[in-house]
């Protein structure tokens, strides 16, 4: 198995450019994750998916971030406009989720710089 | 609310130097406590789940502990390949269906 794909690994970009941010979970997994990381705040949640529809997106910071699951192999997250205090590592992480069974596997991760 | 605590924040081993490592929580009814390996620049790498207290696992050094409050992830006899950001997370029933909730790490190095 392949494992979590994130793409790209690296993004520079200027502050108000919009950033997408690409993940491809594992085949069979049925849950998805968005987290950001950050030395200050660590790994926080974002948003997830269960079956390709968001159930919690509480922890998106604000209304320019967007993510969207358009089928079970692919989801993106989208930051529009960017801002420099978006900088951070953006994990993807996918599960099959049955009953209290919940391991989540972890993509690489996409390096965020906003200047 | 949720909380979960790791301790110490850092931690400086000898090789071959036993010792352990700290995750307090409070949570709403645990469902499972999850232990993660980070390496610089990579991702968080699943180790464990414990379920319920009292419950043990072991992969290779590590062994990993629940009790009713905490859970310690204990390494024996380190490598210095075991150097990385130990990480843990609860799933509990307030969290939502599927939400873990990590604490910030216990940063290990192991020296040689």
């Amino acid at each position: 198995d392949a494992g979590v794909i994130q793409s790209p690994r690296h993004e520079v970009t200027e502050m108000g450019q919009e950033v997408t941010l690409r993940c491809k979970p594992i085949s069979g997994h049925n849950s998805l994750f968005w987290y950001r990381q950050t030395m200050m705040r660590g790994l926080e949640l974002l948003i997830y998916f269960n079956n390709n529809v968001p159930i919690d997106d509480s922890g998106m910071p604000e209304d320019r971030f967007s993510a969207k699951m358009p089928n079970a192999s692919f989801s993106t997250l989208k930051i529009q406009p960017s801002e420099p205090r978006d900088s951070a590592v953006y994990f993807c992480a996918s599960s099959r989720t049955q009953g209290n069974r919940n391991e989540q596997y972890f993509g690489p991760g996409t390096r965020l710089t906003v200047t | 609310e949720d909380q979960v605590t790791q301790s110490p924040e850092a931690l400086r081993l000898q090789e071959g130097e036993s010792s352990s490592l700290n995750c307090s929580y409070t949570v709403s009814g645990l469902r499972g406590l999850f232990w993660y390996r980070q390496d610089p620049g990579k991702g968080p790498e699943f180790l464990f789940t414990l379920y319920s207290a009292g419950e043990e696992k072991e992969k290779e050094r590590l062994k990993a502990t629940l009790t009713k409050k905490e859970s310690f992830l204990h390494i024996t006899a380190p490598k210095p390949e075991d150097s990385a950001t130990y990480l843990c997370a609860v799933h509990a029933h307030q969290t939502g269906a599927n939400n873990l909730f990590f604490g910030t790490g216990t940063r290990l190095t192991v020296i040689p």
